[in-house]
This record gives structure tokens, sequence and C-alpha cells, in this order.
């Protein structure tokens, strides 16, 4: 049983380099989420995508895109990377279908802007 | 701005000792509480989801809850080396899909 996986688990960029985070879930799950780690400042919301065809902005959008491609997969992109967006990315799915359920975290994928 | 604030540790407890790792939330209307582990270099790892007031007991692990004090905790007893990690609360947002996570408390069991 896989959840929620995502590619690639590293990358090296250069400043003004674009690439695309990718992220599936086979848990059926209706929401998905994009999160940066940084030391000290715990998880941060990107964007999000309540059910497949929506998407919205959380805390920290600014430099970045999502598509909610289908049901399972969800990805992130940057168009052009700066050091500042060197971070651990996690990505994450959940099904909030009445009280809200916990989200399954997928392996994350640490990126680092030279 | 809905906020979850933790201790961010270290928490020092000897082997064989219970934790006590805390977490406070400003939102009133928040619905859904989570407890995650994370080891180092590693994904957050569920442990304790809560959802009305009063304790739940899961094996070694008791969440509490306090929605009146907006203050959510966990108990983790007869600690292991093995429970070194850093301990994230997680809260849902009223009216939205979205959660809000503390900065996370670094939890050291010595052996």
């Amino acid at each position: 049983n896989a959840g929620v996986t995502q590619t690639p688990k590293f990358q090296v960029l250069k400043t003004g380099q674009s690439m695309t985070l990718q992220c599936a879930q086979d848990m059926n799950h209706n929401s998905m989420y994009w999160y940066r780690q940084d030391p000290g400042m715990g998880l941060r919301l990107i964007y999000y995508s309540a059910s497949e065809g929506t998407t919205d902005k959380g805390e920290v959008p600014n430099g970045y895109n999502v598509s909610r491609l289908n049901k399972r997969e969800f990805s992130l992109r940057l168009e052009s990377a700066a050091p500042s967006q060197t971070s651990v990315y996690f990505c994450a799915s959940s099904d909030p279908a009445g009280l809200n359920q916990p989200q399954h975290f997928g392996d994350g994928t640490r990126l680092s802007i030279l | 701005q809905k906020e979850v604030e933790q201790n961010s540790g270290p928490l020092s407890v000897p082997e064989g000792a219970i934790a006590s790792l805390n977490c406070t939330y400003s939102d009133r209307g928040s619905q859904s509480f989570f407890w995650y582990r994370q080891y180092s270099g590693k994904s957050p790892e569920l442990i304790m989801s809560i959802y009305s007031n009063g304790d739940k007991e899961d094996g070694r692990f008791t969440a509490q809850l306090n929605k009146a004090s907006q203050y959510v905790s966990l108990l983790i007893r007869d600690s292991q080396p093995s429970d070194s990690a850093t301990y994230l609360c997680a809260v849902t947002v009223s009216g939205t899909y979205k959660y809000i996570f503390g900065t996370g408390t670094r939890l050291k069991v010595l052996a």
C-alpha cells in the first residue's frame, strides 16, 4: 500500500531554473496539500486542493503554482527557483468528510537552490 | 491569524519515565486535533487523533483535549529511547479544509 508518493526525493537547482514536484495518492482522498518545512518554522501550507478541480492558496504561496491533475495527483511548480525556496517539501492527503480526518504524508522532497 | 504553539524543547526524560508534551491553539472553532511524530530526516507520522474533550488512550500514548482552555497534550508512558523525535501538534482550521501545525517539541529519552 503506497499511500502518498512524492517524486523526486532530492533535487538541486540553480537560481532561475524551473521544476515540478509530483505527488500521487492511492487512498481515494479528496483533499491534497503541499507544505514546506524549514528549521524552526514548522510545516507551512503552500497550496491545497480541497477536492478535484479546486485549488487555494495557503500561508506561503508566492513563487509557486499548483495543478490538481485528477483526484490522485497534485503537482507543485517552481517557475523561477530562488535560494529562499531551499526547503523540504511534503505532500499530504486527507478525506475531510465530517470531522476532519488526519493527513497522511509523503516521504518529502529535499530541494536545494544554489 | 490562527496559531498553534508548542515549547520547542528539547524535553529530556529518563528511560521509563512519563513524557508530557503540550500544545495550545487559538481557533476556538477547531474540531479535530492530531499528534504526529517526526524522526530527523523523515516525514510526519500520525500517532493520535482526538475530537472530543477528555482523554484518549492508545497503548503507551494518551492524548488529552480541553476545548475550553484550548489545550491539547500528549503523554507518553514508559518512554523509550526510540521515542526520541520531534512531536508535532496539528489542529484543523474551523470552516476550512486546512490544518495548522505547531513548530514541534523535540523529545530526548535518555537511556
